[in-house]
């Protein structure tokens, strides 16, 4: 078990440009979630996927923002034309469903947007 | 629909000292509650849960939680903290496959 992983832990980019963040779920995890999180405030949920299912997406979610998790496995969360208002850390988690309801949560990607 | 109030954004607390961290929530569904920490540029590590059972709960570090159903709380309590346990708390509530969390605590410990 290597926990959930996310690269690039950092990002800084121009306002404009796209970019993608991807996550590594927990082995056998089939539920994978994206929350947002800004400067003093708690995450907010934007999208889940049961296996390469998306099953639901926030509101938050505009339509610049598009995640996929084509085989099931590792999920990509892509953010086209980044605004300032984008900057924030990214949270992927994983949670394998019916195994006591923990979710558990990557280090996160930081999105600075210039 | 499913939410948390964590009314404490910032809790000061002396080395050794006892402290609670205040969460209450409302569900409308079947009620499963967790506290996780987030130490600085890291993401979020459970520290305990609430699923059933016994309304008493202990955690990682030595913190334990009680789930008050009357009250709608779900406050989290150490008898006495270390430096280490300098962080942000983050109440959260199980609903709609999903977990909604409060706004969060920091908690800043005082040598």
């Amino acid at each position: 078990d290597t926990g959930v992983s996310q690269n690039p832990r950092h990002k800084i980019t121009k306002r404009g440009q796209n970019v993608t963040f991807r996550c590594d779920p927990i082995s056998e995890h089939n539920r994978l979630y994206w929350y947002r999180q800004t400067l003093g405030q708690g995450p907010e949920f934007l999208t889940y996927f049961q296996n390469e299912a998306q099953l639901e997406k926030s509101r938050l979610l505009s339509d610049r923002f598009s995640a996929e998790r084509p085989k099931g496995s590792f999920s990509t969360l892509e953010i086209q034309r980044t605004e300032q208002g984008d900057s924030a850390m990214y949270l992927c988690a994983s949670h394998r469903r019916g195994s006591g309801n923990t979710i558990y949560f990557g280090e996160g990607s930081w999105l600075t947007v210039v | 629909a499913q939410s948390v109030t964590q009314l404490d954004s910032q809790v000061p607390v002396f080395e050794e000292a006892p402290v609670e961290l205040r969460c209450n929530y409302s569900s409308s569904v079947s009620v499963y509650l967790f506290w996780y920490v987030q130490y600085p540029n890291q993401g979020l590590q459970l520290l305990l849960k609430y699923l059933s059972g016994s309304t008493l709960v202990k955690g990682i570090n030595g913190f334990e939680a009680e789930f008050n159903k009357s009250q709608t709380s779900f406050h989290l309590r150490k008898p006495s903290v270390h430096i280490s346990d300098t962080a942000e708390y983050f109440c959260a509530v199980m609903g709609d496959e999903k977990l909604t969390f409060g706004t969060g605590t920091r908690l800043t410990i005082i040598p």
